[in-house]
């Protein structure tokens, strides 16, 4: 049972780049989740999927589009790539959206952007 | 503004001793509390909750307390064992929510 997985586990990139950060869960989560981890920051929320089909900003939206392709899978774009967004993506789900369910995280893609 | 302040970034602790992890938050609406413990190179993973109809929960050597009125929780792990050594976050939010607000974290050393 692979859990939540995120490819890729590292990236380096040049400022204006653009890439995707995939995510996929085998939990049969309804809703999924993208964080950011700063040094010396708690997790801040960029945008979650509370059901297929159904997405919404979270706390630090700017610079990121994301995608739920289907159930199982939600990706989160940089379009044109800043130094700012220089950070580790980590990835979760939850059987659905609520506090009182779990969140399980992805090991996270540690990007720089340079 | 951090609405769920960690206001201790590391702590050392023997093995075998209680460890004491504080949080407090400003927020009067939320209303479910989470702690999560990461290791170097993973994700977090889900150790505690409570919500705020309770004032203690307990799960094997982690309990967590919380104090409403002073907007203060803690996680005490009995006794501390190396392998708990991670960084351990506080996370709060209102039941009906969907966002977690997580603290900074503390890094935890348990020492042998």
């Amino acid at each position: 049972n692979a859990g939540v997985t995120q490819t890729p586990k590292f990236q380096v990139l040049k400022t204006g780049q653009s890439m995707t950060l995939q995510c996929a869960q085998d939990m049969n989560h309804n809703s999924m989740y993208w964080y950011r981890q700063d040094p010396g920051m708690g997790l801040r929320l960029i945008y979650y999927s509370a059901s297929e089909g159904t997405t919404d900003k979270g706390e630090v939206p700017n610079g990121y589009n994301v995608s739920r392709l289907n159930k199982r899978e939600f990706s989160l774009r940089l379009e044109s790539a800043a130094p700012s967004q220089t950070s580790v993506y980590f990835c979760a789900s939850s059987r659905t959206s609520g506090a009182l369910y779990e969140q399980y995280f992805g090991p996270g893609t540690r990007l720089t952007v340079t | 503004d951090q609405q769920v302040k960690q206001n201790s970034p590391s702590l050392s602790v023997q093995e075998g001793r209680i460890s004491i992890l504080n949080c407090d938050y400003t927020n009067s609406m939320f209303d479910y509390f989470l702690w999560y413990k990461k290791y170097p190179a993973e994700g977090p993973t889900f150790l505690i909750s409570i919500s705020s109809i309770k004032d203690k929960n307990e799960d094997g050597r982690f309990t967590v307390f919380l104090n409403k009125s002073a907007k203060h929780l803690s996680l005490h792990i009995v006794p501390s064992q190396p392998g708990d050594s991670a960084v351990y976050f506080c996370a709060a939010s209102r039941n009906s929510g969907y966002a977690l607000n997580f603290g900074k974290g503390t890094s935890l050393l348990v020492t042998p």
